[in-house]
């Protein structure tokens, strides 16, 4: 299957701007989603369609494609906004489905904001 | 509002079987596909399995594929994954996940709490 690479830890000083990248075959081809995931909780959807925020994601938030490369950028980081960061995409890498019906999830990054 | 409620997990001994159910609310469950991802203890998400809205098509990460299947129940609006063989590599958090669908972009829009499965003798 295919594979999502993230830098597994990233920091960023209060009120900063920090990118948060994702790279791999799969989102030459398909969109990416963003998911953040603070201790304990569940993942919530923070970036679709590689770019578009749901409602009641700040707008701090937004993302970013080129080639096999997508990315989360955050303007301006809150504290609130220390967590760990995945993205997911589509897969069409398995041999039993080239219709991309299989997907795929980063390793994530472990934000810190200092 | 939508709401998805995990159960079933518990502490099961290795070989054994165990069956998560997914409790959904608050949309029309038949319109939407449902995934199962899960959650190893201090590891990253990873992706387990999709069924389709109608329960038509089932898919599979290759490290439950044999082992595992999804299924639902329309009328209960409830989503399952039965488990069978499991190996101490399967303990983990289980979450379900709706799959939202918006002009070409698939992406998961609601998530459960998750339920703790842990694989010990």
């Amino acid at each position: 299957s295919s594979e999502l690479t993230q830098d597994p830890a990233v920091s960023v000083a209060l009120g900063q701007t920090v990118r948060i990248t994702c790279q791999g075959d799969s989102l030459r081809r398909y969109y990416a989603s963003w998911y953040q995931q603070k201790p304990g909780q569940a993942p919530i959807l923070v970036i679709y369609g590689t770019q578009n925020r749901p409602s009641g994601i700040p707008d701090r938030f937004s993302g970013s494609s080129s080639g096999n490369t997508a990315s989360l950028t955050i303007t301006g980081a809150q504290a609130e906004d220390e967590a760990d960061y995945y993205c997911n995409s589509r897969d069409s890498s398995n041999s039993r489905d080239y219709s991309g019906n299989h997907r795929v999830f980063g390793g994530g990054t472990k934000l810190t904001v200092l | 509002q939508v709401q998805l409620v995990e159960s079933g997990g518990g502490v099961v001994q290795p070989g054994r079987s165990l069956r998560l159910s997914c409790a959904a609310s608050g949309f029309t469950f038949s319109r939407y596909a449902m995934h199962w991802v899960r959650q190893g203890p201090g590891k990253g998400l990873g992706w387990v399995a999709l069924i389709w809205y109608d329960g038509s098509n089932k898919y599979y990460a290759d490290s439950v594929k044999g082992r595992f299947t999804i299924s639902r129940d329309n009328s209960k609006n409830t989503l399952y994954l039965q488990m069978n063989s499991l190996t101490a590599d399967d303990t983990a958090v289980y979450y379900c996940a709706r799959e939202a669908y918006s002009s070409g972009y698939y992406f998961f829009d609601y998530w459960g709490q998750g339920t703790l499965v842990t694989v010990s003798s």
